[in-house]
């Protein structure tokens, strides 16, 4: 069966780095573009990020271009979140997410890594 | 970006009735090129991540109970839930996924038993 499992949360504090894994298993990994989607504590989703099946095409939400960055490393069947300059605003669950074929609706997620910005 | 906006954002029914939820989209989703409309449905229950109900605005994802059913085209979408039951309170979002990047989603509409 389909899994996703994310890891590298924490605390850190602002102006800080992280970097977030999900590993997936169950499907052909390398096939499927991936996403990342956030959710603040007690609000709703952010889409965060979303690399393509090779990793060329990548895209970012406005509040992360510049700092975070997508990755993908098809040979271990995993999905990378490099996050940069952390701010206090990025303090989220951060769920990778596969999307259905063909459609960008997110038919698997993870159980979510909580990272929490904090001085 | 197109933003999506869900109604009401909280929302009580009584056990066995019907719960409608809307959802409208500052732009058109529907893709004129295949008819189709790109918008789904989550429902997402505390401490869980979110979980695909619907897709392509009617399209229940397999395993999804058939008293959820989505409904709409272009700017106007609604998901209802034809007979409440205890196990669907819970918190649902609408989303996009026609004019990319970036994907957008609903505020989310809460939903009780009455």
């Amino acid at each position: 069966q389909v899994q996703l499992v994310e890891s590298g949360g924490g605390v850190v504090q602002p102006g800080g780095s992280l970097r977030l894994s999900c590993a997936a298993s169950g499907f052909t990994f390398s096939i499927y573009g991936m996403h990342w989607v956030r959710q603040a504590p007690g609000k709703g989703l952010e889409w965060v990020a979303f690399t393509r099946y090779d990793g060329i095409n990548k895209n970012y939400a406005d509040s992360v271009k510049g700092r975070f960055t997508i990755s993908r490393d098809n040979s271990k069947n995993t999905l990378y979140l490099q996050m940069n300059s952390l701010r206090a605003e990025d303090t989220a669950v951060y769920y990778c997410a596969k999307p259905v074929a063909a459609a960008n609706a997110f038919d698997y997620w993870g159980q979510g890594t909580l990272v929490t910005v904090s001085s | 970006d197109i933003v999506m906006t869900q109604s009401p954002d909280s929302l009580a029914v009584s056990l066995g009735e019907r719960a409608t939820i809307n959802c409208k989209s500052s732009q058109s989703v529907l893709y004129s090129s295949n008819n189709k409309n790109y918008l789904a449905w989550y429902q997402q229950k505390p401490g869980q991540p979110p979980k695909l109900l619907i897709y392509w605005a009617s399209t229940r994802e397999s395993g999804v109970p058939d008293r959820f059913s989505g409904s709409g085209s272009g700017t106007d979408f609604t998901l209802t839930i034809s007979s409440l039951q205890a196990e669907d309170v819970a918190v649902y979002y609408c989303q996009q996924y026609h004019s990319t990047p970036p994907i957008t989603f609903g505020q989310g509409t809460r939903l009780e038993i009455k």
